[in-house]
């Protein structure tokens, strides 16, 4: 089974703190994703991965920087956190061309005050 | 008119019925078509894929594509109260790693 998982499920945390969010896939896959969750939006990506140290814009990437240093490591941060970055934040990874199927974490519900 | 289009809902089928979630895509050179289940306060789970027209059936669950008319639905038999969940709808382009996502179908199987 595919297992991806998150560093924290809830987080609340001050405006202009640095946030970091990490994920972690043990299937070795080779993309993964940042997306954001918010009511009425859907889910929004916000980088992803095709390799280690690659990475690419998705569309809504201000405010947001990630890191990739090893495979199945994918960290989101936010450099200075800001209260409209309140969201549910979920990281996906995806099996091998040819299935495409994207799997996600369980999600970091992260609160900035 | 958005990428990904899905009827928020509620829907409301008794148990036992056959609830029928609907999705359109704007992008004709959409290749993969995702079902998610989402409850509350949960992350999106996979439950179905298709990749060609027709039907793929999996248990309870059916999953239909028509390419022509750009429209992909999920089909659930026998519903449970326990499939009370938010569906999203998700396509892949060919050759791109994007996923677009609809809002999701709000789904209600009621006792």
């Amino acid at each position: 089974d595919v297992k991806v998982t998150q560093s924290s499920r809830y987080l609340v945390k001050r405006t202009g703190e640095k946030v970091f969010l990490e994920c972690v896939q043990d299937m070795d896959h080779e993309n993964m994703f940042w997306y954001r969750q918010d009511p009425g939006l859907g889910l929004r990506l916000i980088y992803f991965s095709y390799d280690v140290k690659m990475k690419e814009k998705g569309d809504i990437p201000e405010g947001y920087s990630v890191s990739r240093e090893k495979k199945e490591r994918f960290s989101l941060i936010l450099e200075s956190a800001s209260t409209n970055q309140t969201s549910m934040y979920l990281c996906a990874s995806t099996t091998p061309p040819g299935s495409y199927e994207q799997y996600f974490g369980p999600g970091t519900r992260l609160t900035v005050t | 008119q958005k990428e990904v289009e899905q009827n928020s809902g509620p829907l409301s089928v008794p148990e036992g019925a056959i609830a029928s979630l609907n999705c359109t895509y704007s992008d004709r050179g959409s290749q993969s078509f995702f079902w998610y289940r989402q409850y509350s306060g949960k992350s999106p789970e996979l439950i179905m894929f298709i990749y060609s027209n027709g039907d793929k059936e999996d248990g309870r669950f059916t999953a239909q594509l028509n390419k022509a008319s750009q429209y992909v639905s999920l089909l659930i038999r026998d519903s449970q109260p326990s499939d009370s969940a938010t569906y999203l709808c998700a396509v892949n382009r060919a050759g791109t790693y994007k996923y677009i996502f609809g809002t999701g179908t709000r789904l209600k199987v009621l006792a």
